[in-house]
């Protein structure tokens, strides 16, 4: 059974940073391409981050580049997303998405709520 | 970036009937779009992939169509169960987007 486990959410001041991870299991972790998707509370799905299998490539969406890094430990099957510079539009859900073979996601953790706040 | 506008933004039906809710994209996604069903406190859940291919252990009554820039997930009969937010997603070219939602709501 596939399974993501977030962790690392919590409250954080604006300005500040957050390491979110993902455990994986149930599936060949280093075969698949991972995503970072999040949503505002009472707000839609917005798209993050995404890494290759290898981790040789990442993808970012306009609004965290330069202050998020998503990166993976294929040896821990592991997936983390850095985010720095935090404010408060960065305040959301996070979930980690595992894509079919193409970029549609057919699982999905939890989730792991960030908020950023004074 | 590829804008997905979904209509209508809500939609109010009685159990049993016919659903129909639109994606429209900013620019042509050929078959590359999803659809996905979220209900509260709850992560999404993959319906339909690449236009009309329905995900595993998905019923029967959800169905997808479209190419290009016009989409369509139809439920034939609502139960009780699918009243929900649903969102569609092309990937097609990044970033990968997603639409603003429809929710489906009990009349």
């Amino acid at each position: 059974e596939v399974q993501l486990l977030e962790s690392g959410g919590g409250l954080v001041q604006p300005g500040g940073s957050l390491r979110l991870s993902c455990a994986a299991s149930g599936f060949t972790f280093s075969s698949y391409a991972m995503s970072w998707v999040r949503q505002a509370p009472g707000k839609g799905l917005e798209w993050v981050s995404a890494i290759t299998s290898s981790g040789g490539s990442t993808y970012y969406a306009d609004s965290v580049r330069g202050r998020f890094t998503i990166s993976r430990d294929n040896s821990k099957n592991t997936l983390f997303l850095q985010m720095n510079s935090l404010s408060a539009e960065d305040t959301a859900v996070y979930y980690c998405a595992k894509p079919m073979r193409s970029n549609h996601f057919d699982y999905w953790g939890q989730g792991t709520l960030v908020t950023v706040s004074s | 970036e590829i804008v997905l506008t979904q209509s209508p933004a809500t939609l109010s039906l009685s159990p049993g009937e016919r659903a129909t809710l639109s994606c429209r994209a900013s620019q042509s996604v050929s078959s590359y779009l999803a659809w996905y069903q979220q209900k509260p406190g709850q992560a999404p859940r993959l319906l339909i992939y690449d236009a009309s291919n329905r995900a595993t252990g998905i019923p029967a009554r959800f169905s997808g169509s479209g190419s290009g820039t016009d989409f369509t997930l139809t439920i034939s009969s609502l139960e009780p169960e699918d009243f929900a937010v649903y969102y569609c997603q092309q990937r097609s070219s990044w970033p990968i987007t997603f639409g603003q939602g429809t929710r489906l709501e009990i009349k």
